[in-house]
């Protein structure tokens, strides 16, 4: 049973033109996160919601935007896509922030963005 | 700032071959340290994880990884390989201390491939 959905699997936008990513979740947890992966990088963390409670990394450029509706989706909105921002995004859950030994992230399968 | 070192990009093993995949990182204090698995067109899974206690860790799939703290290691090691291991593996760190919102800090990750 699917857990962590994203879509779509492949995303191609042109140069400039908004983009929404999508991810959901079955697992009611309550935080999401939002890595971007470029090709031969690791992950890296963009932002993550705590149920409504939003927290950029410092370093995540203003194009990027996220929203959480509800505890079961969020989306990641780039404004304005430039080709470096060519990667695979993945989303991932938690059922509190921090890392004790019970609180696993939990992966979507990332959605690859192409940006034309 | 926190890193996290594979030295290994491709590995290349005839099944029934030992493991064995190396991971550094650069953060001094305590830390969380975790080895995630990709298979091919599927999410990142969790293989095994450390926190505290015994330094041998025992993973799913008869994987297990040592954390040894001198040397700021946490290696992955499988005695004998299968072809169904082939996947990207990635180590992860992040720092257990009061207030950590559990960040996870990824190493660029290691390709194995198992030939039959």
């Amino acid at each position: 049973d699917a857990m962590v959905i994203q879509n779509p699997r492949y995303q191609v936008t042109q140069f400039g033109k908004p983009v929404t990513l999508s991810c959901s979740q079955t697992l009611n947890h309550n935080v999401m996160y939002w890595y971007q992966q470029k090709s031969s990088q690791a992950p890296k963390l963009l932002f993550h919601y705590y149920d409504k409670d939003f927290n950029n990394e410092a370093d995540t450029p203003d194009n990027f935007q996220s929203r959480r509706p509800n505890t079961s989706f969020c989306f990641l909105d780039i404004r304005s896509p430039g080709l470096g921002d060519a990667a695979m995004y993945l989303c991932a859950t938690s059922s509190q922030l921090g890392l004790r030994y019970d609180n696993e992230q939990f992966f979507g399968p990332g959605t690859r963005l192409t940006v034309l | 700032a926190q890193s996290v070192s594979q030295h290994n990009h491709h590995v290349i093993l005839s099944e029934a071959a030992s493991l064995e995949l190396g991971c550094n990182y650069s953060y001094g204090g305590t830390v969380n340290l975790f080895w995630y698995v990709q298979y091919p067109g599927q999410h990142l899974q969790l293989l095994l994880k450390y926190f505290s206690g015994d330094p041998l860790v025992k993973g799913i799939k008869g994987f297990e990884a040592e954390f040894i703290k001198s040397k700021f290691s946490f290696n992955l090691r499988k005695p004998s390989v299968q072809w169904s291991d082939t996947a990207e593996y990635f180590c992860a760190v992040t720092p257990n201390y009061g207030g950590s919102q559990g960040n996870l800090i990824f190493g660029k990750g290691t390709k194995l491939s198992v030939k039959p």
